[in-house]
């Protein structure tokens, strides 16, 4: 069975710090992966997904994630955060075709100003 | 706006109570995912229904039940509700060309308190 592991929980950091969200997936085949997002008050979001192709995806608002078949990651980054980057960021995946999707419990991200 | 509507935002009732949660999907979406959050379980997948056939089941408890109609919106029954039930809903869609690549649109969520 397919399922997400995101490393944090909690993350706090200050305006302009760097950023990495972990993200581990566990599934034999081909996956589909994504980084959602859900703002204060806000509902999901896509930020970014990875279907095949170039391993570093980029998504709105500066993030990005990079896929790494032998380590089954799907890490998010941003070189500079924003105090509008506070949200809840969920990891997700599934097989091509498939229509099961799992999220993973999501990292509460607090940027401090 | 994502274009999915969830009624009712908030809803309070007692142990034992059913509620009906409702969900419209985004104009011409096919698919409708359900999904239960709670602090200690994150975002956990419960029913998707494509086109009015249940299409794939996740960690759905036998008190619940949905279905999806010939209008495409869907329904999530809660019976026999437990304390533990208390959480946020949130009904996702997917269109024709997005099935199965994980592209959803959310709604805002229908709260759940159980007291």
């Amino acid at each position: 069975a397919q399922s997400v592991s995101q490393h944090n929980h909690h993350v706090i950091l200050s305006e302009a710090a760097s950023l990495e969200l972990g993200c581990n997936y566990s599934y034999g085949g081909t996956v589909n992966l994504f980084w959602y997002v859900q703002y204060p008050g806000q509902h999901l979001q896509l930020l970014l997904k990875y279907f095949s192709g170039d391993p570093l995806v980029k998504g709105i608002k500066g993030f990005e994630a990079e896929f790494i078949k032998s380590k089954f990651s799907f890490n998010l980054r941003k070189p500079s955060v924003q105090w509008s980057d506070t949200a809840e960021y969920f990891c997700a995946v599934n097989a091509p075709r498939d229509d099961k999707i799992i999220f993973g419990k999501g990292t509460r991200l607090h940027i401090l100003p | 706006d994502s274009g999915v509507t969830q009624t009712p935002k908030h809803l309070i009732t007692a142990t034992g109570q059913r509620v009906t949660l409702r969900c419209s999907p985004r104009s011409g979406d096919l698919s409708v995912y359900w999904y239960q959050q709670s602090l200690d379980q994150g975002l956990q997948f419960l029913i998707q229904y494509y086109n009015g056939e249940e299409r794939a089941k996740g960690n759905i408890l036998e008190r619940f039940s949905a279905q999806q109609f010939p209008d495409l919106h869907s329904e999530l029954n809660l019976s026999s509700l437990e304390l533990g039930d208390s959480a946020l809903y949130f009904c996702a869609s997917s269109g024709p060309g997005t099935r199965g690549t994980g592209e959803l649109f959310f709604g805002e969520g229908s709260r759940l308190t159980v007291l």
